[in-house]
C-alpha cells in the first residue's frame, strides 16, 4: 500500500510565483525523496533529505523535513513554465523499494 | 548521476501476444531492480522486486505468471507482459539503485524513461 500523501492533489500558478507542495507519511524514515515526472515521461529525482536534515536546497529547490510531524514540504522559488510537472515524495521502504505518495500536479502557467 | 534505461518506449501490441520490456543499468550494476506501474493518473505501485540470480518477489495483486521477471545478469531485468489484454495497458518504470556495499544508506533510485504499453 501507499504511504505519503502530498497536498495539495493540485496547484496552479503564474510564472514568477512560488509554488509550495507538501507531503506527510506515517511511518518512521530514513531518508525521504521528491521525485519530478513530467506528464507520460520517466521519473527526475530531484532532492533526498535524510532524517537527521532539517532543510535542503538544489537551485530553485527547497525542501523541509519534520520528522516529529512526519512531514516534508517542495518549495520551487520563481517558478517557470518549464516546472509544470507532477511532483512526488518517496520514502524508501524497507526492502530498499521505494513507496510513493498520490502527488500534486503542478500547472505554471506563463 | 547513474543512468537506467528501457526498451522499448513504446509497444502497441494486439490482444493475446506477450510484449518484454528491458531495463538495464548502464553504468553500474544493481542486483535488485524494481518494476512499477502507473495506470493513468495516478501514482506508481510497485509490482514486484527483481532479484539477479533468483525468483522476484511479487507485490500482492500482481500475478506472476502474467509479468514474468528475469533478473538474468547485474546490469539487465525484463518484464513479459504474458497474453496481454486492454486493462494492462499502462505506463511501466523501472528502477535500479547501486549495490548498497556502494551507496550506504541510500535508497536513492534511478529511474527509466518508462514504457508507455497499449494493447489494442
Amino acid at each position: 500500500s501507499q504511504q505519503g500523501e502530498e497536498d495539495p492533489q493540485a496547484l496552479s500558478i503564474q510564472e514568477g510565483e512560488n509554488a509550495t507542495m507538501n507531503c506527510s507519511y506515517k511511518t518512521s524514515i530514513n531518508n525521504l525523496q521528491w521525485y519530478r515526472q513530467n506528464s507520460g515521461r520517466g521519473l527526475v529525482h530531484l532532492i533526498l533529505i535524510r532524517s537527521n536534515e532539517r532543510e535542503k536546497h538544489s537551485g530553485r529547490l527547497r525542501v523541509t523535513l519534520d520528522t516529529s510531524k512526519k512531514s516534508s514540504s517542495l518549495l520551487i522559488t520563481a517558478s517557470r513554465a518549464a516546472d509544470t510537472a507532477s511532483y512526488f515524495c518517496v520514502r524508501g521502504g524497507s526492502q530498499g523499494n521505494l513507496i510513493f505518495g498520490k502527488g500534486t500536479k503542478l500547472s505554471v502557467k506563463p | 548521476g547513474a543512468v537506467v534505461s528501457q526498451h522499448p518506449s513504446r509497444v502497441i501490441c494486439k490482444s493475446g501476444t506477450s510484449v518484454k520490456i528491458e531495463c538495464r543499468s548502464l553504468d553500474f550494476q544493481a542486483t535488485t531492480m524494481f518494476w512499477y506501474r502507473q495506470f493513468p493518473k495516478k501514482s506508481l505501485m510497485l509490482m514486484a522486486t527483481s532479484n539477479e540470480g533468483s525468483k522476484a518477489t511479487y507485490e500482492q495483486g500482481v500475478e506472476k505468471d502474467k509479468f514474468l521477471i528475469n533478473h538474468a545478469s547485474l546490469t539487465l531485468s525484463t518484464l513479459t507482459v504474458t497474453s496481454a489484454h486492454p486493462e494492462d495497458s499502462s505506463f511501466y518504470i523501472c528502477s535500479a539503485g547501486e549495490d548498497r556495499g556502494r551507496s550506504g544508506s541510500y535508497n536513492e533510485q534511478f529511474f527509466g524513461p518508462g514504457t508507455r504499453l497499449t494493447v489494442l
